[in-house]
């Protein structure tokens, strides 16, 4: 069957230091992988978009990498804040078929503590 | 910046009635999903919608299930028969490209007494 997995439920990091959170999926073959931020009570906020063919995007203190041979997402928030504190969700669109639905991890809560 | 409204922000409604549940996209965006979260679980897809008609639906979408773009503005998801089940919070999204980011709205909460 088909699983994206988010590396732990939550994760508590220092402010100032830098937040890894990890993204594995099988029996899949994404054409684009997604990262979101969720906090509570609200929607999904969308952070960065990664292609299939690219290695790395970065924007402001985010970084994702995507390695389609590990079948795996990194998403890094560097010099973590409080305010960084939300649900990450990674988020996969399906290469074989026309839509582009998306289809999602369980998410990592994580908790900057300052 | 343009957003995506849900309205309302929380429904009640006894089982077996039928709820609406309204949406407003970003403005020039051609493509519309529902979502939905059950309470502590993952966000699942429900349906896609393009050019005025289901792209792509899953299995969680039945017959029970409808969707409708009455006019220029409103993306609604419809419910017959609601079951108890269907208590969670129901996202609606819409991109500009296919394979383009999501823009979601804040969500309405279901609750079936």
């Amino acid at each position: 069957s088909q699983k994206i997995e988010q590396n732990s439920e939550a994760l508590n990091i220092q402010e100032g230091k830098t937040a890894t959170l990890t993204c594995n999926y099988t029996n899949y073959s994404p054409a684009y992988l997604q990262w979101y931020r969720q906090d509570p009570g609200r929607g999904p906020v969308f952070l960065l978009l990664i292609r299939e063919n690219e290695k790395e995007k970065r924007k402001e203190r985010l970084k994702v990498t995507f390695d389609t041979t590990l079948k795996q997402s990194l998403f890094h928030i560097t010099a973590s804040q409080p305010a960084d504190s939300a649900t990450y969700l990674c988020a996969l669109t399906r290469a074989q078929t026309g839509a582009n639905n998306l289809f999602f991890g369980t998410g990592t809560r994580l908790t900057v503590i300052p | 910046e343009p957003e995506v409204t849900q309205t309302p922000s929380h429904q009640v409604t006894q089982m077996g009635q039928e709820v609406i549940l309204r949406c407003v996209p970003i403005s020039n965006h051609l493509y519309f999903y529902w979502y939905r979260q059950i309470l502590g679980q993952k966000v699942e897809f429900l349906v896609s919608f393009y050019n005025n008609e289901i792209s792509e639906k899953s299995e969680i979408f039945d017959d029970q299930f409808s969707v409708e773009r009455p006019d220029g503005s409103n993306f609604t998801l419809k419910i017959r028969s609601t079951k108890l089940e269907d208590s969670a919070m129901y996202f609606c999204a819409s991109s500009d490209l296919r394979n383009q980011p999501q823009h979601f709205g804040d969500g309405t909460r279901l609750s079936i007494l």
